[in-house]
């Protein structure tokens, strides 16, 4: 079946740092893609998506592009700030319209 | 105006009991869902409900029954349950199951001891 694979957290930069969290997936056809974040104690929040190849989804400074030619979706940001620190999901939607979601990532900014 | 609520926020009971938990979405979505995350963060899905019908039942154990009076309603019911239910349980909801990203509510943290 489909499924998505993320790199193992927890990730821990200095505020201002390059983020990269990397996301690849397995899937039939071309399904939509999404990250997703979860701040402490909340539940998850949509930060971007992306419907197709090629496509970069892009929102608060975060910024993820689909390569359907190595299957992944990676999350990128410049410049990281303290109020980042959460837990990233990357997700993708199978042909049967349900969300398959990696294992997460957990980021920690330290200022 | 909260997007997608959820009671209760924290649900402690023992083995055997029966609990439900209700989920509200007052986006005028069509597609509701339920998903069990559980220790270490994994997400899946359990049910989804689009205008009211049965879309999306992985395999649950019998024992959690979800029920749909209205669309922007979704509750689900657990009856007899186990340790092993103990998990953060959320709703979602979409425009539609096609398009869109879901909305999240806050989670129900089921504890049974």
């Amino acid at each position: 079946g489909d499924s998505v694979t993320q790199m193992e957290g927890p990730v821990t930069l200095s505020e201002e740092a390059f983020l990269t969290i990397n996301c690849t997936y397995t899937a039939t056809g071309y399904p939509s893609l999404f990250w997703y974040v979860q701040y402490p104690g909340e539940g998850l929040q949509l930060l971007l998506k992306a419907t197709k190849a090629d496509d970069k989804g892009s929102n608060k400074g975060f910024e993820a592009t689909y390569r359907k030619e190595t299957t992944s979706f990676h999350l990128e940001k410049g410049s990281v700030q303290v109020s980042d620190s959460a837990v990233y999901f990357c997700a993708l939607r199978d042909s049967s319209y349900k969300l398959i979601f990696g294992s997460g990532t957990r980021l920690l900014v330290r200022p | 105006d909260t997007a997608v609520s959820q009671t209760p926020k924290y649900l402690v009971t023992q083995m055997g009991n029966d609990k439900s938990i209700k989920c509200e979405q007052n986006l005028g979505h069509d597609t509701m869902y339920w998903y069990k995350q559980d220790s270490k963060k994994f997400l899946k899905i359990m049910f989804s409900y689009n205008n009211k019908e049965l879309i999306i039942n992985e395999t649950v154990p019998n024992r959690f029954s979800p029920k749909s009076p209205d669309k922007a309603h979704l509750n689900l019911h657990i009856n007899s349950l186990e340790l092993g239910d103990s998990a953060v349980y959320f709703c979602a909801s979409s425009q539609d199951r096609q398009v869109g990203g879901q909305y999240f509510g806050p989670g129900t943290r089921l504890t049974v001891t």
